[in-house]
C-alpha cells in the first residue's frame, strides 16, 4: 500500500534561515506529488505540485521541491524563511495510473522565531 | 465558483447521537474525499469517491458512512458518535485522471473550510 513519511514532526527556525522538510513515499509506479500548507486556523492550500518533467518544481511564496525518483523523495525547500511561513506542511502522493486515493503524510509543524 | 463548502462549521454531539456532515463542490470534480485531522496524526483518509455511485474506504472508515448520489455532494454520516470521533473534518475534491481526459490538473485537492466536531 502507498504511504507517505514526513520524519520531521516539528521544526523551529529563526527568520532568514534555510528550510528543508523531508518527504518520502512508498509506491513503485509513477506518482503525482504535492505539498500543501495549512496556516493556523485555516484549511489546506496547495503550495506546489509535481506531475512530470523538470524534477525541480517551484511553488508559491518562494518554496520549491525536488523530486528524486531513485530516493522516492520530494523534499520541500526555501532559502530564507519568514515569520509568516509558520504553518503546518503536508506532503501528499497519488499514483497516476488509476482512480486511486490520495494519501497525506502526517505533517510537519514549522515554527519561525521572529 | 464557491469551491468546496462544508456545513456545519462547528458541532457538539453527545455519545450515541448520529449526524451528517455535508460537503458540496461546484467544480464538477469526480474525486471527493473526507479526512480527519488530529494533533500529531496529520490527515487521515476516511472515505473517498471517484465518481457518482462509487465510494471506497480509506484508512479509518469505521464508524462512518458515505454515499455519492450526485457529482456535487458527498455527505459523511456518523452512525453513533463516540468521543474518539472528536476531530476536525475536511472534505476535499479534485479532478481524477481515471476518465482519461487530457489537459486537466488531476489530483490537485481543493479543501473545504472544515468542520470541528466535539463528541461528549
Amino acid at each position: 500500500a502507498q504511504s507517505v513519511s514526513q520524519h520531521n514532526h516539528h521544526v523551529i527556525l529563526s527568520e532568514a534561515a534555510s528550510l528543508e522538510l523531508g518527504c518520502n513515499y512508498s509506491y513503485g509506479g509513477t506518482v503525482n506529488l504535492f505539498w500543501y500548507v495549512q496556516y493556523p486556523g485555516q484549511h489546506l492550500q496547495l503550495l506546489l505540485k509535481y506531475f512530470s518533467g523538470d524534477p525541480l518544481v517551484k511553488g508559491i511564496k518562494g518554496f520549491e521541491a525536488e523530486f528524486i525518483k531513485s530516493k522516492f523523495s520530494f523534499n520541500l525547500r526555501k532559502p530564507s524563511v519568514q515569520w509568516s511561513d509558520t504553518a503546518e506542511y503536508f506532503c501528499a502522493v497519488t499514483p497516476i495510473s488509476s482512480a486511486s486515493k490520495i494519501i497525506f503524510g502526517s505533517g510537519t509543524r514549522l515554527s519561525i522565531r521572529p | 465558483n464557491a469551491g468546496v463548502t462544508q456545513t456545519p462549521k462547528f458541532q457538539v454531539l453527545k455519545t450515541g447521537q448520529s449526524m451528517t456532515l455535508q460537503c458540496a463542490q461546484d467544480m464538477n470534480h469526480e474525486y471527493m474525499s473526507w479526512y480527519r485531522q488530529d494533533p500529531g496524526m496529520g490527515l487521515r483518509l476516511i472515505h473517498y469517491s471517484v465518481g457518482a455511485g462509487i465510494t471506497d474506504q480509506g484508512e479509518v472508515p469505521n464508524g462512518y458512512n458515505v454515499s455519492r448520489s450526485t457529482t456535487e455532494d458527498f455527505p459523511l454520516r456518523l452512525l453513533s458518535a463516540a468521543p474518539s470521533q472528536t476531530s476536525v473534518y475536511f472534505c476535499a475534491s479534485s479532478y481524477s485522471n481515471w476518465l482519461g481526459r487530457p489537459g486537466k490538473d488531476y489530483n490537485e485537492q481543493f479543501f473545504g473550510p472544515g468542520t470541528r466536531l466535539t463528541v461528549l
